[in-house]
C-alpha cells in the first residue's frame, strides 16, 4: 500500500484541463520535494517534474505542478492523445528514510 | 549521453539469491547517488534501495536485512545482491540515477535503464 494517495484514474477530451492529486503526510510531502513520473509499458519512466513544478528539459509548458502542506498536484493543459499513460508522484519520507511513490493515475484521453 | 544497462534477472526459486548488475556510461557512479526502482506486474513504482556519493545505502523497510545495493568504481558499476527471494519479488528491476541529495531532495530520478525481469516462482 503506497503512503502517497493519487486518483487511480483520470480522463479527459483533447484541449481539456485536467489534475493529478497526491496526498501525503508531514514527514513525506509536507517537508520535501515532490517528483512526477509519466511512464508507458514497455518503456522507461520518464521524468516530468523535479522539485514541486520544474520541467526538465523537452516537457512542455502543459505540464506544471504545485505543492501546498502535505499535497501535491499535477495539472496537464491541453490534454492530448499522446498524454495518455501511468503518472506517478514521488518525495523521501523522514519517517521511512526511504523513497516513495503514490499508486499511480492512469491517464485516458477519450 | 547517460546510460544505465541492467543485467543478471532471472527466473528463481522462492528462498534462493540473485545479483543484479547495472553498468553506467556518461556518469560516474561515485559521484552520484544511485538506486533501484522496481515495478511488479501490473502494479506501481516502488523504490528498493539507494547508495549515495559517500556510500551510504537506505532501503525499503521490505527487503533490509536481504537486499544490498554496492558500487564498483574502477568498472562503474552498481548491483543489487538479492537473497531470501520472495514471490513478491517478482518485479522490472530498473537501475537510476537520483540526482538529488538528502535532506529532502532525494527522488529525483533522471536517468533509467530498460530494467532486468526477476521472477521468483518454484
Amino acid at each position: 500500500q503506497s503512503v502517497l494517495t493519487q486518483p487511480p484514474s483520470v480522463s479527459g477530451t483533447p484541449g481539456e484541463w485536467v489534475t493529478i492529486s497526491c496526498s501525503g503526510s508531514s514527514s513525506s510531502i509536507r517537508g520535501n520535494y515532490v517528483y512526477w513520473y509519466r511512464h508507458i509499458p514497455g518503456t522507461a519512466p520518464k521524468l516530468l517534474l523535479y522539485r514541486n513544478g520544474q520541467r526538465p528539459s523537452g516537457v512542455p509548458d502543459r505540464f506544471s505542478g504545485s505543492k501546498s502542506g502535505t499535497s501535491a498536484s499535477l495539472a496537464i493543459s491541453g490534454l492530448e492523445s499522446d498524454d495518455e499513460g501511468d503518472y506517478y508522484c514521488a518525495t523521501w519520507d523522514d519517517n521511512l528514510s526511504g523513497v516513495i511513490f503514490g499508486g499511480g493515475t492512469k491517464v485516458t484521453v477519450l | 549521453e547517460v546510460q544505465l544497462v541492467e543485467t543478471g534477472g532471472a527466473l528463481i526459486q522462492p528462498g534462493g539469491s540473485l545479483r543484479l548488475s547495472c553498468v553506467a556510461s556518461g556518469v560516474t557512479v561515485s559521484l552520484n547517488y544511485m538506486a533501484w526502482v522496481r515495478q511488479a506486474p501490473g502494479r506501481g513504482l516502488e523504490w528498493v534501495a539507494l547508495i549515495s556519493n559517500d556510500g551510504s545505502t537506505y532501503y525499503r523497510d521490505s527487503v533490509k536485512g536481504r537486499f544490498s545495493i554496492s558500487r564498483d568504481t574502477s568498472e562503474n558499476m552498481v548491483y543489487l545482491q538479492m537473497h531470501r527471494l520472495r514471490a513478491e519479488d517478482t518485479a522490472l528491476y530498473h537501475c537510476v540515477r537520483d540526482l538529488g541529495r538528502l535532506g529532502g531532495w532525494l527522488g529525483h530520478f533522471d536517468h533509467w535503464g530498460q530494467g532486468t525481469p526477476v521472477t521468483v516462482s518454484s
